[in-house]
């Protein structure tokens, strides 16, 4: 009931393309919705997240949208770059006490110019 | 200001060696956390510490142990190496351990390699 199921694992988009990162949990208490980029030799950061009160969070050429009924959240990256190569990781975590991240497993995705 | 800052970068290590990866933090955050990276598994939590004093087992504790030095220090002890260690580590820290919504921000991880 911990895990986060992400696919696919792996993702090549042409340069202007839409990626599309699919997640999906099983765990009803998990109300925190964060996904994490990761360049190579560098550590996961932040990219954006989601509460589950909303269906959809948009900031910049990045969009969550979540479906709660589904329990399936997904990252759109809308005119993909070159630079968006990278590894993404979806991850949940319930909003009460002391709170741990569960994350998924990653997408690596590559951009082709 | 550093964030999370980790040594040694790449270690190789024979099995039955013991080593301690080190992490320090100058954002003076209340909890950090040590991950494992492997691949096809994505992140999981060792273990982690929600304050200065206390550390808690995370998913997969077994074969390290940890020390919260002082507020911005958290080493990971590997007593005794084995190859199914062979993993990259993060270190991350977040200022409220309580609050969900804040980021927890990752060093740029040790490479270990286990023969």
């Amino acid at each position: 009931q911990q895990q986060v199921k992400q696919s696919p694992q792996s993702l090549i988009v042409q340069k202007g393309g839409i990626s599309i990162i699919n997640c999906a949990y099983e765990n009803t208490a998990f109300d925190y919705f964060p996904w994490y980029q990761q360049f190579p030799g560098k550590g996961p950061a932040l990219l954006i997240a989601i509460r589950p009160d909303v269906s959809e969070k948009k900031e910049g050429r990045f969009t969550i949208s979540f479906n709660k009924s589904a329990k399936q959240f997904s990252l759109h990256i809308m005119d993909s770059q070159p630079g968006d190569s990278a590894t993404y990781f979806c991850a949940a975590s319930m909003d009460t006490g002391f709170q741990k991240l569960v994350f998924g497993t990653g997408t690596r995705l590559l951009v082709s110019p | 200001n550093a964030g999370v800052t980790q040594t040694p970068k790449f270690q190789v290590l024979k099995t039955g060696q013991s080593m301690t990866l080190q992490c320090a933090q100058d954002m003076n955050h209340n909890s950090m956390y040590w991950y494992r990276q492997d691949p096809g598994m994505g992140l999981r939590l060792i273990y982690y510490s929600a304050s200065e004093g206390t550390t808690d087992k995370g998913e997969v504790p077994n074969g390290y142990n940890v020390s919260r030095l002082n507020k911005r220090e958290f080493s990971l002890r590997l007593e005794s190496a084995a190859p199914s260690q062979t993993s990259v580590y993060f270190c991350a820290s977040k200022k409220d351990p309580g609050l969900v919504k804040e980021t927890q921000y990752f060093g740029p991880g040790t490479r270990l390699l286990v023969l």
